[in-house]
């Protein structure tokens, strides 16, 4: 299974500010995926990062307010800009392996976002 | 709009009994089908996947999946309080990349000594 690391771990943001989420996978990855898990929620998608291309983002969520970074195989950066309350979450990095015809799909340990 | 259902519980089993989580999705194509578990304040760990009609097993778990009533099921056998948890199930609605789950809200299991 990949081993996927994040920082920073927590954060206590205040609102109207910006915060960069980091990505590491300890093995090259064609696609990372970034979800949110709101307080008391299941998980939500947010966008696909692609390694050399814009990441695609699922519905309700914008580029302006979620802008990602991609620069290698290996790492994916997610930035939550202008914050505010409704940001607070739990944020989680994720990648697939293939196994045939399924896979088994990781997740990060999380940053988990309070926005005051 | 593509869903996974699940009973949000808290589901309350024994020490060693059976625990039953169950499933149900909404998109009939959906191929692969996943159960985390997920402790309070952790991220979400894989215990099976599975993507063909019938059961698997793994150690304590069985995961089972029938697609003509579009249902997934995770068997916990020999329950331990260690498996108190949030058990979220999640699919992967046709048509859809790898990566892009679909999540339940997840059932909350309580396992008392």
């Amino acid at each position: 299974s990949a081993v996927i690391s994040q920082k920073p771990s927590r954060d206590i943001c205040q609102r109207g500010t910006s915060l960069t989420i980091q990505c590491q996978v300890d093995s090259q990855v064609t696609m990372m995926f970034w979800y949110r898990q709101q307080p008391g929620q299941s998980l939500t998608l947010i966008a696909t990062a692609n390694q050399g291309s814009e990441a695609t983002y699922e519905s309700g969520f914008v580029i302006d307010k979620f802008p990602i970074s991609r620069p290698n195989l290996t790492f994916s950066t997610l930035t939550v800009s202008n914050m505010s309350p409704e940001d607070s979450s739990i944020y989680l990095c994720s990648v697939y392996s293939d196994r045939g015809p399924s896979y088994e799909q990781y997740f990060g340990p999380g940053t988990r976002l309070t926005v005051t | 709009q593509k869903e996974v259902e699940q009973n949000s519980g808290p589901l309350s089993v024994p020490e060693g009994a059976i625990a039953s989580l169950n499933c149900t999705y909404s998109d009939r194509g959906s191929q692969s089908f996943f159960w985390y578990r997920q402790y309070s304040g952790k991220s979400p760990e894989l215990i099976m996947f599975i993507y063909s009609n019938g059961d698997k097993e793994d150690g304590r778990f069985t995961a089972q999946l029938n697609k003509a009533s579009q249902y997934v099921s995770l068997l916990i056998r020999d329950s331990q309080p260690s498996d108190s948890a949030t058990y979220l199930c999640a699919a992967l609605p046709e048509g859809t990349s790898y990566g892009k789950l679909t999540f339940g809200q997840g059932t909350i299991l309580t396992v008392h000594p």
